[in-house]
């Protein structure tokens, strides 16, 4: 089955820097990432994803590359902001969606 | 994106019962997700609810432990039974939502004492 790995587990960047986080994943049938944000005490909540057939997708301070034949992805957020402090979540799915797989979290804490 | 309900928001338990949680969306989907997430940890998908037929769960998860129910497109339950402290944890519904993505209800805190 799929195994997805996710590093580094803990982050800390000082507001205004870039934050990089690693995952990867096994199963070569994979084909849908997405990417959650889970703030303390809430929900998990999407904030990008990418597909297989894309290499890379930006949406505002956030992006997220694919790399199918190394099998990894990464999220980049850049000009951090305190708000962005959270855990964050990478997932690898077939079909688009169904029976995902999560990595093990990244906790990004943002500084002032 | 779908809106997710779900209750309760949280229990205290003792060992040996069981506890139903509850799910409500407010629009008809095709498949219901349960997960679990253990202090401090990923999420572990439990069981994939479908409307009419009996729920498909994961390796290491088994029906006699967190039966599903599914009576319609909107709705779910699943219920952890016979419950000892190591099933203290935060269970969470999901339902796909037309992008690919998963939209995740409030989530379940269950404590076993």
């Amino acid at each position: 089955g799929e195994n997805v790995e996710q590093h580094p587990s803990t982050l800390s960047v000082q507001e205004g820097d870039s934050a990089v986080i690693k995952c990867t994943y096994s199963d070569s049938a994979s084909n849908y990432f997405p990417w959650y944000k889970q703030e303390l005490g809430k929900r998990p909540q999407l904030i990008i994803d990418i597909r297989s057939n894309v290499g890379e997708k930006k949406d505002q301070r956030i992006a997220v590359t694919l790399n199918k034949t190394a099998k990894h992805f990464s999220l980049h957020i850049t000009e951090t902001q305190p708000e962005d402090s959270a855990v964050y979540f990478c997932a690898a799915s077939r079909n688009y969606g169904q029976n995902f797989v999560f990595g093990p979290g990244t906790r990004l804490s943002v500084l002032p | 994106s779908a809106v997710i309900s779900q209750k309760p928001s949280r229990d205290i338990c003792q060992r040996g019962t069981s506890l139903t949680i509850q799910c409500q969306v407010d629009s008809q989907v095709t498949m219901m997700f349960w997960y679990r997430q253990q202090p401090g940890q990923s999420l572990t998908l439990i069981a994939t609810a479908n409307q009419g037929s009996e729920a498909t769960y994961e390796s290491g998860f088994v029906i006699d432990k967190f039966p599903i129910s599914r009576p319609n497109l909107t709705f779910s339950t699943l219920t952890v039974s016979n419950m000892s402290p190591e099933d203290s944890s935060i269970y969470l519904c999901s339902v796909r939502t037309s992008n690919y993505g998963y939209t995740f209800g409030s989530g379940t805190r269950l404590t076993v004492v």
